[in-house]
């Protein structure tokens, strides 16, 4: 199994930018995590979906913010204007209804915007 | 609301020292599963073990050991005689929708593990 597959591993970009970071769910996992890390916050949930649907996008920080997820296989979280103070790492992660809440964590995006 | 508390932001031990990280949780369900990630230098996230709220058997794999207490919302992490490979921060992770919804996740505790 390859496990979550995230794109790309490392992104810079200038302030302003449109960012669209990518995601590839283990096959057969129902639910996909994306989560983001900062110093100052720690690893903080932004959205989930379960079945293609999202569920809860209460953790979004902004509008700025949109994720999708148009099949079982990708999902896309996008940033649109970027500022600076998104420069943090992003994991996507996946998990299946049996895992019993085990979540499987790709390697995550490092962007940075300056 | 859910809630994870890691007090110890730093540790620093000599190698072949037991080293016990410290982890605090808060929720208002009754059934919940407690984690364990390591987080190397690497950054990737490393699942450790899973615990439920049904199973306070402790639980031992190599030098690895963990110590869940309900009546004390505690779930510590024991290393034994610590190596240098287990320098990373360690993250304890809390989630109490069944599988379905995502990881509340402590602040995290770094290992040094110095030779």
């Amino acid at each position: 199994d390859a496990g979550v597959i995230q794109s790309p591993r490392h992104e810079v970009t200038e302030m302003g930018q449109e960012v669209t970071l990518r995601c590839k769910p283990i096959s057969g996992h129902n639910s996909l995590f994306w989560y983001r890390q900062t110093m100052m916050r720690g690893l903080e949930l932004l959205i989930y979906f379960n079945n293609n649907v999202p569920i809860d996008d209460s953790g979004m920080p902004e509008d700025r913010f949109s994720a999708k997820m148009p099949n079982a296989s990708f999902s896309t979280l996008k940033i649109q204007p970027s500022e600076p103070r998104d420069s943090a790492v992003y994991f996507c992660a996946s998990s299946h209804p049996e895992s019993y809440a085990e979540a499987f964590f790709g390697q995550g995006t490092r962007l940075t915007v300056v | 609301a859910q809630k994870v508390t890691q007090a110890q932001t730093e540790i620093s031990v000599v190698e072949k020292e037991d080293v016990t990280l410290d982890c605090v949780y808060e929720t208002r369900d009754t059934t919940y599963y407690l984690f364990w990630y390591k987080q190397p230098p690497s950054g990737e996230l490393v699942f450790l073990i899973r615990r439920n709220s049904f199973d306070e058997q402790n639980e031992i794999s190599g030098r690895y050991s963990w110590n869940f207490q309900k009546s004390t919302s505690s779930f510590n992490f024991t290393i034994t005689a610590s190596q240098v490979v287990d320098s990373a921060v360690y993250f304890c992770a809390l989630n109490s929708g069944g599988g379905a919804d995502g990881l509340t996740f402590g602040k995290g505790t770094h290992l040094i593990i110095q030779p």
